[in-house]
């Protein structure tokens, strides 16, 4: 077996603040993706990333950079918070086409 | 684009009895995946089922690739099965082609 941990696990920061995301895997999967999910709506890719140094832009990758420095490990940054947003980001692992498995999430509030 | 579409958007339940919850998506999906999520948890996948009926405990899922669609039974629902349950589908046509696209969930309540 293996585990994802991202952290921190609460974020909370101010408008126009640029705000760091990580995620650990030790499944050794070559595939890491980071999800955002807004209350009521289901999980929006963001970016993904099939090796290390790779990246790939999802369907809400405007307002965020990532960086997949070695296998274990993807960053996400959200360059510029928006006022009063408050979403749920969540990192996944997989081995490339098949489960994902997901983290705990990282739950932000801009103030 | 590619959508997934679950039903019900919530249902509510006494102990002890099933639910069925429905999953339909526009593209033909090389994979398909049940997620639950407890209320402010993370995601815990509970089956990967392109094709066919699968089973896990009191969960059976069954996916019927040429017609779209999959379903996941809960028998003899608990207060604890209470939760968000995600149908998520990867396809290999169009731009989303290899990637997880999810459905907006399915909220069920179990009462005692």
């Amino acid at each position: 077996g293996g585990i994802i941990t991202q952290t921190p696990k609460f974020l909370i920061g101010q408008e126009g603040q640029k705000l760091t995301l990580k995620c650990q895997q030790n499944f050794n999967h070559d595939t890491m993706y980071w999800y955002r999910q807004d209350s009521g709506k289901g999980l929006r890719l963001i970016y993904y990333s099939i090796t290390e140094n790779d990246l790939q832009k999802g369907d809400l990758s405007e307002g965020y950079d990532a960086s997949r420095e070695k296998k274990s490990s993807f960053s996400l940054t959200v360059t510029s918070a928006q006022k009063n947003e408050m979403a749920v980001f969540l990192c996944a692992s997989s081995i490339r086409g098949r489960e994902q498995y997901f983290g705990p999430g990282t739950r932000l509030t801009v103030l | 684009g590619q959508q997934v579409q679950q039903s019900p958007a919530s249902l509510v339940l006494q102990e002890g009895e099933n639910a069925e919850l429905q999953c339909n998506f526009s593209s033909t999906a090389t994979q398909l995946q049940w997620f639950y999520q407890s209320p402010g948890g993370s995601l815990v996948s509970l089956l990967s089922n392109p094709s066919g009926t699968k089973h896990t405990g009191r969960l059976t899922s069954t996916t019927v690739t040429k017609e779209r669609r999959s379903s996941l039974h809960i028998s003899s629902s608990q207060t604890t099965d209470s939760g968000t349950y995600l149908c998520a589908i990867v396809s290999n046509t169009g731009a989303n082609t290899g990637k997880l696209t999810f459905g907006h969930g399915t909220i069920l309540r179990v009462h005692p």
